[in-house]
């Protein structure tokens, strides 16, 4: 069964830093391309980041680019989000999400997720 | 990098049909048949619905359907029932291997 478990979440004053973490089981984590997720709480969901299988490829949505970096430890089987100079719009639930393709497939959907891990920015 | 739009609420009465649009661009959606839907109930993590445009996973009700023309997809429920009262999200491949993003959300209510 693929289990994604993040942690790391917490309450940072604007301007700090924090590092996500999600932990991986249940499938063969070098295949594949993982991702983060955000929603705020009420509202819809964000792409944030993804990274390829063998993190030769990684991509942030716009309004993150230069705060936020995505990496991946094949031996610890995990996935990272670094991210600094925080901001309070940056408040959000953060949830890990598996690519369903391996990296020879062509699909581009999500077919497991995480719980999420609480994110707050807030003085 | 604009979020997909889809309408913020529909509603219809159990075993009525409801169609959720979801537009984008020609560097999305229209460029691409790589739009995905995701149904998410309160406090859960969301779940896949339909891939690739209008393919089910296993698993998922036939009642629900996707299509797509141009740059804009649609998901539609049909024989609408209670427990398909949730937020619905349409998702696109944006390109550069990696690249995704989601539209703003609809919720569904069954009356």
């Amino acid at each position: 069964e693929v289990q994604l478990v993040e942690s790391g979440g917490g309450l940072v004053q604007p301007g700090g830093s924090l590092r996500l973490s999600c932990a991986a089981s249940g499938f063969n984590f070098d295949d594949y391309a993982i991702h983060w997720v955000r929603q705020v709480p009420g509202r819809g969901l964000e792409w944030v980041s993804g990274i390829s299988w063998n993190s030769g490829n990684r991509g942030y949505v716009d309004s993150v680019k230069g705060r936020f970096t995505i990496s991946r430890d094949s031996a610890k089987k995990s996935l990272y989000l670094q991210m600094n100079s925080l901001r309070p719009e940056d408040t959000a639930l953060y949830y890990c999400a598996k690519f369903s393709g391996n990296y020879a497939s062509p699909e581009r959907h999500f077919d497991s997720w995480g719980q999420g891990t609480l994110v707050t920015v807030s003085s | 990098q604009s979020a997909l739009t889809q309408p913020a609420s529909v509603s219809g009465s159990p075993g009525q049909s409801i169609t959720i649009s979801c537009t984008g661009t020609s560097s999305d959606v229209g460029n691409y048949n790589l739009v995905s839907w995701y149904q998410q109930h309160p406090g859960k993590a969301p779940k896949l619905m339909i891939y690739e445009v209008s393919t089910r996973p296993s698993g998922v009700s036939n009642r629900f359907s996707g299509s797509k023309s141009g740059n804009k997809a649609s998901l539609t429920i049909s024989g609408l029932q209670a427990e398909d009262e949730a937020d619905y999200y349409c998702c696109s491949y944006a390109g550069s291997s990696i690249s995704m993003v989601f539209g703003g959300g609809t919720k569904v209510t069954v009356l």
